[in-house]
């Protein structure tokens, strides 16, 4: 089955820059979903379709898709950006068609 | 406004089934495209997808799991129901169910607030 893999952790100072990626083979072929989950609650949509955001979501967050690696951009980072980010693709060629990362921990200095 | 709530026992012992209850509202699983999944989470680990229903019944499962699972839909009571035999302590985990939205591809728009599923004697 399909494989995305995302660094354990990220860490950035307020207001700065936070690039967090998820690698797959050719996932610049895929569309690229990421959710973001706080402490003790559910995954919330935070980017659909490589770089749509849902309705609510900060335009802060924006995302790209290319190649082997799909980015997740948060810019000006604040305190309450900290959190768990996901990212996930639809494999349909695969038996595991839903395929999510192993999630990446964002630590705002 | 589209909610979703999961229920059933918080605690299971070893080789039970757990069945799992997901009861939502703002959107019907009989229109076209829509779907239901079920993710699951063990503390402090990754999501980890499970099952999807679309609305004419069709079902994934994820191949280490198929086994063991079963996923229906009772469209009349806006409820889907998840089902795991042979529940082991690695079960341990928070289940989510979540709404697919209708589009061409898989992904998860509204999520439940999770329920945690322990697995103990």
């Amino acid at each position: 089955s399909y494989v995305l893999t995302q660094p354990p952790s990220v860490s950035v100072a307020p207001g700065k820059t936070a690039r967090i990626t998820c690698g797959g083979n050719n996932i610049g072929s895929k569309s690229v979903h990421w959710y973001q989950q706080k402490p003790g609650q559910a995954p919330v949509l935070v980017i659909y379709y490589d770089s749509d955001r849902p309705s609510g979501i900060p335009e802060r967050f924006s995302g790209s898709n290319s190649g082997n690696t799909a980015t997740l951009t948060i810019s000006r980072v604040e305190a309450g950006d900290e959190a768990d980010y996901y990212c996930q693709v639809w494999d349909s060629s695969s038996d595991h068609p839903v395929v999510f990362g192993g999630g990446t921990k964002l630590t705002v200095l | 406004q589209i909610t979703l709530k999961e229920s059933g026992p918080t605690l299971v012992k070893p080789t039970q089934t757990l069945t799992l209850t997901c009861t939502f509202s703002g959107f019907s699983l009989s229109t076209s495209g829509v779907g239901v999944g079920w993710i699951r989470q063990p503390p402090g680990k990754a999501l980890e997808w499970l099952a999807l229903i679309y609305w004419d019944d069709d079902k994934r499962y994820s191949p280490s799991l198929k086994s063991r699972l079963t996923i229906t839909k009772d469209t009349s009571k806006n409820q889907v129901v998840l089902t795991m035999t042979n529940m082991d302590p690695v079960d341990t985990a928070t289940y989510y169910c979540a709404h697919r939205v209708a589009t061409r591809v898989v992904y998860f728009d509204y999520w439940g607030q999770g329920t945690l599923v322990t697995v103990s004697s």
